[in-house]
């Protein structure tokens, strides 16, 4: 099955750009998510990516997916304090049933 | 629209006892998925529900039960608690037609003593 990892933190300063990284191993994953959760919240889907595609832009979120390493990226250009939260890398295949990581704790300081 | 809404927000059981939560999808979805969301870890995917039946079941055991109902509403019953049953309970809805994209509620916050 999917196994999805995760840096567990994340700590930058407002106005910078933010980068949280995921690494999947399930190369037949055709779906690819991120969510956010807010303290106390359940989880809102930021965005996700095919896998046919290279990168998803929208707003201040650029998602990035390199297939041959596996590897998925979320930046967010311009971090706000209000972006604090924790961020869910998440895979699936054909069954659309999402596998989620641990998560990323971000955390900005103004 | 309305989102997905869950009930209740919060409850404490004794091991042993049992257990139903209940999730109102969002209006016009008519599938609705289980999580178990333990802390510190991300959410895990218990079972998944269309048009009334049972749609893919994670690893969990039979004590884990669901419902659907005609107007998409979802019941998640826990029977015989355990301890490691203390977790944040998601329900997540999805039209089947675009089932990748799943809407989350806030989660039922169920502890176990």
């Amino acid at each position: 099955g999917e196994d999805v990892e995760q840096s567990l933190f994340l700590s930058v300063r407002e106005g910078d750009s933010s980068v949280i990284n995921c690494t999947y191993t399930d190369s037949s994953s055709t779906y690819l998510y991120w969510y956010k959760q807010e303290p106390g919240a359940g989880l809102q889907l930021l965005t996700y990516i095919f896998s046919n595609m290279d990168m998803k832009q929208d707003q201040r979120l650029t998602v990035l997916l390199n297939k041959k390493d596996k590897h998925l990226s979320l930046r967010i250009a311009d971090t706000q304090t209000g972006d604090s939260a924790i961020y869910f890398c998440a895979g699936s295949g054909g069954s659309y049933i999402p596998t989620f990581g641990r998560g990323t704790s971000l955390i900005v300081h103004p | 629209e309305t989102g997905v809404t869950q009930s209740p927000t919060h409850l404490i059981k004794t091991r042993g006892q049992q257990v139903t939560l209940r999730c109102s999808s969002q209006s016009g979805h008519n599938t609705v998925s289980w999580y178990q969301q333990a802390l510190g870890q991300g959410p895990q995917f218990i079972f998944q529900y269309y048009r009334e039946e049972e749609n893919g079941r994670g690893n969990f055991p039979p004590r884990f039960s669901g419902l659907q109902f005609p107007n998409y509403s979802s019941e998640l019953n826990v029977n015989a608690l355990e301890l490691d049953d203390s977790a944040l309970y998601l329900c997540a809805s999805s039209l089947a037609e675009g089932r990748y994209e799943q809407y989350f509620g806030p989660g039922t916050r169920l502890t176990v003593t």
